[in-house]
C-alpha cells in the first residue's frame, strides 16, 4: 500500500476553472510539502505546511492532520498553470526524508 | 535568488561505467539529499546527508552507490558500476536544516546504454 496517495491522477480543466487536488497519507507526518514538475522535469516547491492552510497567489494549500489529509487548490486556472503537482511528506522522526506520492497531470486548456 | 544547481543536464553512459552526479547545494544549507524518478514512475527517496556523513540511506542505495561532500560546496552521487535500471532522472535537494522546506536542483537525466 503507498504511504502517500494523490487524487486525481490525471485532471483537464478549462482556463478558469477552480481546481482540486487532493493527497491522503497513512503515516505519521511532521510535515508535508506541495511540488510542482514542470515537463522538462524540474521540480519547484510550493508549500511545506503542517498544519492549517497557506495562500500564495492563486494556489491555496490545507491539511487536516487528524483526517490525514491535504488539498492543493488553484484559483482562476491559466494554461501556464499546467504541470504535474506532487505532495510529499516528510515522516515523523526520520530527519528530511520524503515519501512522494505518485502526482497528478494536470492540464489546462485555453 | 540562491538555487541548486545540477551537471550536467544529461549524462549517457555505457552499462558498467563509472558516473559521478554533481550537485552545488545552496550555500548556507546544510542537509543534502538525493532523489530518482524512473520514468513514468514517483520520486524515490536515495539518501540524505548531514555533517559529512550519510543520515539516512534507502534500500535503492547499495553498494554501488556513494556519495561526497569534497570541497565544502560541491555534493555528488557516485555509481560505481551501472546498470541499464539506474536510467532515470537524479535530483538533488538541499535544505538549510531537517525541518526547512528542500529546494530542488532541475535534475540530471541519467541514460544507461
Amino acid at each position: 500500500k503507498n504511504e502517500v496517495e494523490q487524487s486525481p491522477q490525471n485532471l483537464t480543466a478549462q482556463e478558469g476553472e477552480f481546481i482540486t487536488i487532493n493527497c491522503s497519507y497513512s503515516v505519521g507526518i511532521s510535515a508535508l510539502h506541495w511540488l510542482q514538475q514542470h515537463p522538462g522535469g524540474g521540480i519547484v516547491s510550493l508549500f511545506m505546511l503542517s498544519s492549517g492552510k497557506k495562500k500564495h497567489g492563486r494556489l491555496i494549500a490545507t491539511i487536516n492532520i487528524q483526517e490525514k489529509h491535504s488539498s492543493l487548490h488553484i484559483t482562476a486556472s491559466h494554461p501556464r498553470d499546467s504541470a504535474v503537482y506532487i505532495c510529499a511528506a516528510r515522516l515523523y522522526n526520520q530527519g528530511g526524508k520524503l515519501i512522494f506520492g505518485q502526482g497528478t497531470e494536470l492540464s489546462v486548456k485555453p | 535568488e540562491p538555487e541548486v544547481t545540477q551537471t550536467p543536464s544529461h549524462q549517457v553512459t555505457q552499462m558498467g561505467q563509472e558516473v559521478i552526479l554533481r550537485c552545488v547545494p545552496i550555500s548556507n544549507h546544510l542537509y543534502f539529499y538525493w532523489y530518482r524518478q524512473i520514468l513514468g514512475q514517483k520520486v524515490e527517496f536515495l539518501v540524505s546527508f548531514y555533517n559529512n556523513e550519510i543520515s539516512e540511506k534507502s534500500e535503492i542505495f547499495d553498494d554501488q552507490f556513494s556519495v561526497e561532500r569534497p570541497d565544502g560546496s560541491n555534493f555528488t552521487l557516485k555509481i560505481r558500476s551501472t546498470k541499464l535500471e539506474d536510467s532515470a532522472m537524479y535530483f538533488c535537494a538541499s535544505s538549510l536544516t531537517g525541518l526547512r522546506p528542500q529546494h530542488f536542483g532541475d535534475g540530471t537525466r541519467l541514460s544507461i546504454l
